[in-house]
């Protein structure tokens, strides 16, 4: 079985300042692990994602998050928010080929304050 | 090409009345699956395919139904509307093979009264 929980439901920072959204999973087999980001009334877009190669995974818009085996932790981080990163951030797992499909995180709401 | 498209984008159903939400995507992916998001509770699966003639139920199938008769298509029906079906429904579509990530669409936001 899999899972997934982000530890933090809302996240604030100020505008220029670092972002850290936390995420840890769960799984029996090697996972491909992604973050998608859902602005507001929008559908979810595709972050990020991690399929066993770099450890360490750039992403669009300036995140990256980096795939830690023995913590079973998969953060999401950014050097400098902007106010246009505001939106509801998904931590996801996904057997490697599975038709399963996703596990979704709750969700975490980030917050940039001007 | 244009994705994922879902339609409608809202809806109102009264209680007990059935419908139809619909899917499409011209990226030739096999994989296709609806979603629902309720609030802090992320999205769960409700049915998925693998291929054309081909679906499974997912964590929440009570209540729907779906077919997939083209590599394109992938409605989900609701039989009879009840409140508990009051979410935002998303659909998405992949290539086989794990390594890539899935393409949502823009969502269906449905209430029944």
């Amino acid at each position: 079985a899999q899972s997934v929980t982000q530890l933090d439901s809302h996240v604030s920072v100020s505008e220029g300042t670092p972002v850290l959204l936390r995420c840890n999973y769960s799984s029996s087999y090697s996972p491909s692990l992604f973050w998608y980001v859902q602005h507001p009334n929008k559908g979810l877009q595709l972050l990020l994602k991690y399929t066993s190669a770099a450890t360490l995974v750039k992403g669009i818009n300036g995140f990256e998050a980096e795939f830690k085996k023995s913590e079973t932790s998969f953060h999401l981080t950014k050097p400098s928010a902007h106010m246009s990163d505001a939106a509801e951030y998904f931590c996801v797992v996904s057997l490697s080929g599975s038709a399963r499909q996703l596990t979704f995180g709750s969700g975490t709401q980030l917050t940039v304050l001007p | 090409n244009a994705g994922v498209t879902q339609t409608p984008k809202f809806q109102v159903l009264k209680t007990g009345q059935s419908m139809t939400l619909q899917c499409a995507q011209d990226m030739n992916h096999e994989y296709m699956s609806w979603y629902r998001q309720d609030p802090g509770m992320g999205l769960r699966l409700i049915h998925y395919s693998v291929g054309a003639g081909i679906t499974d139920q997912g964590e929440v199938p009570n209540g729907y139904n779906v077919s997939r008769s083209t590599t394109e298509d992938f409605p989900l029906r609701l039989l009879s509307a009840a409140p508990s079906q009051t979410s935002v429904y998303f659909c998405a579509s992949r290539v086989p093979g794990g390594i890539g990530g899935y393409t949502f669409g823009s969502g269906t936001r449905l209430t029944v009264v």
